[in-house]
């Protein structure tokens, strides 16, 4: 299967701990994206990244929730001091970035988060 | 005002039937348009992208007016496996990042 890839896809914790989700993109494409979607809305841009650099975090939920993409292929999002408000699915999609702001994102299936 | 706004739906309309749905967006320096679909569940998948001179694919039709920020898909002849929720999708000028409206859910019925 060569579609963006996501892990875990469900994980479940308790208030106040610690998650890391991780995506893999398509191979070739260089741009990845994070999004959440909460039940009855439709997905919410948080960040992405061009390769290995961060282009745009503004829109990141709070300062508990960051992103890293060390080599540019594999990114992760990490949301720390879950509240309840975080359970939600986090989106992850990547796009070839043939031009800027025209290109196909294709997403992967989701994490879906519960907090309790 | 939300950037990008949907029919709420729900639409439920027999097999056969053609739906139309509306898209409004706030931004009138938007330079890309979309329409996807997610079904129940699952991840959201490109249906078609939307031109300014229109455009057709099968059964489905995407319209974007730029003069009043409006954007449009038709489907004809509808099957049960149209069933989903469908997203509009704008991207701001100089962006990249993609604004969903809310989506409007559509069921199929036999």
């Amino acid at each position: 299967d060569t579609g963006v890839s996501q892990d875990p896809r469900h994980k479940i914790t308790k208030r106040g701990q610690n998650v890391t989700f991780r995506c893999d993109p398509i191979s070739e494409h260089n741009r990845l994206y994070w999004y959440r979607q909460t039940l009855g809305q439709g997905p919410e841009f948080l960040t992405y990244f061009q390769n290995e650099a961060q282009l745009e975090k503004s829109r990141l939920l709070s300062d508990r929730f960051s992103a890293e993409r060390p080599k540019g292929s594999f990114s992760t999002l990490e949301i720390q001091r879950t509240e309840q408000g975080d359970s939600a699915m986090y989106l992850c999609a990547s796009s070839p970035a043939a031009l800027a702001g025209r290109d196909t994102q294709y997403f992967g299936p989701g994490t879906r988060l519960t907090v309790l | 005002r939300k950037e990008v706004e949907q029919d709420p739906g729900p639409f439920n309309v027999p097999e056969g039937a053609t739906v139309a749905f509306n898209c409004t967006y706030s931004n009138s320096a938007s330079q890309s348009f979309f329409w996807y679909r997610q079904d129940c569940r699952k991840e959201p998948k490109l249906l078609m992208s939307v031109y300014s001179s229109g455009n057709e694919d099968g059964r489905f039709t995407a319209q974007l007016n730029r003069a009043s920020q409006y954007i449009s898909l038709l489907i004809r002849d509808s099957k049960l496996s149209d069933s989903a929720t469908y997203l509009c999708v704008v991207i701001p000028y100089n962006n990249n990042d993609m604004r969903f409206g809310a989506g409007t859910r559509l069921t199929v019925k036999p």
